[in-house]
């Protein structure tokens, strides 16, 4: 069984701190990950899909970097602000199968 | 442009009935998967159908089925319901098949099973 893990499962910043949240997915057979945001009561919303060893994304204050080789991914955010407060979904893709998704990062930011 | 939309919005039933929720994808989408997400879980994929066809299933009883219509919108039906059924179902729609293509989710349907 294919397994995505998130950590930490929730974590509570000020506002102006950056952070950032890993995911953890299977080495073998990668072909993409992709980083949703889901604030409450609304539908998740792409941030970023990755597919290649090495790959860094950025939107904004929000970044991602990606190593197939060791299966990990980084979500980094600058300077978060109350906005960015979401659960955060990180989904491992082998070629041909569907989205796995882990349990995701929910963040929380005070201003 | 409209996004993925769903209804109902929410949904009440009791352990044994049917239930059939409905999915709009996006506007030239032709690719529509259905999740399912339990509190404290991420979504857990069910099914995906492209042009009409099932292209894949997950882990789910025959008690889940779907189809896709001629004008790409999706239905999801569960059948004997049971209160592990409770749930988020999420409905999302991409262009085309290709795994990395970015898949646009709908708002879900909250379904709770009495």
């Amino acid at each position: 069984i294919l397994n995505v893990e998130q950590s930490p499962q929730s974590l509570h910043v000020q506002e102006g701190d950056s952070t950032n949240f890993t995911c953890s997915f299977p080495s073998s057979n990668f072909y993409a990950l992709h980083w949703y945001r889901w604030e409450t009561a609304k539908s998740p919303e792409a941030l970023f899909v990755m597919t290649l060893n090495g790959d860094e994304k950025k939107k904004g204050r929000i970044s991602a970097t990606l190593n197939t080789k060791e299966g990990y991914s980084y979500l980094y955010i600058k300077g978060s602000q109350p906005e960015d407060s979401a659960t955060y979904l990180c989904a491992f893709q082998q070629a041909g199968t569907a989205l796995i998704f882990g349990k995701g990062t929910t963040l929380s930011v005070s201003s | 442009d409209a996004g993925v939309t769903q209804s109902p919005t929410h949904l009440i039933k009791t352990r044994g009935q049917q239930v059939t929720l409905r999915c709009s994808p996006i506007s030239g989408h032709k690719s529509v998967s259905w999740y399912q997400q339990v509190l404290g879980q991420g979504p857990q994929f069910i099914f995906q159908y492209y042009e009409k066809e099932e292209r894949g299933r997950g882990n789910f009883p025959d008690r889940f089925s779907a189809r896709q219509f001629p004008n790409y919108s999706s239905e999801l039906n569960v059948n004997a319901l049971l209160l592990g059924d409770s749930a988020l179902y999420l409905c999302a729609s991409s262009l085309r098949l290709a795994a990395y293509n970015e898949q646009f989710f709908g708002p879900g349907t909250r379904l709770t099973v009495l």
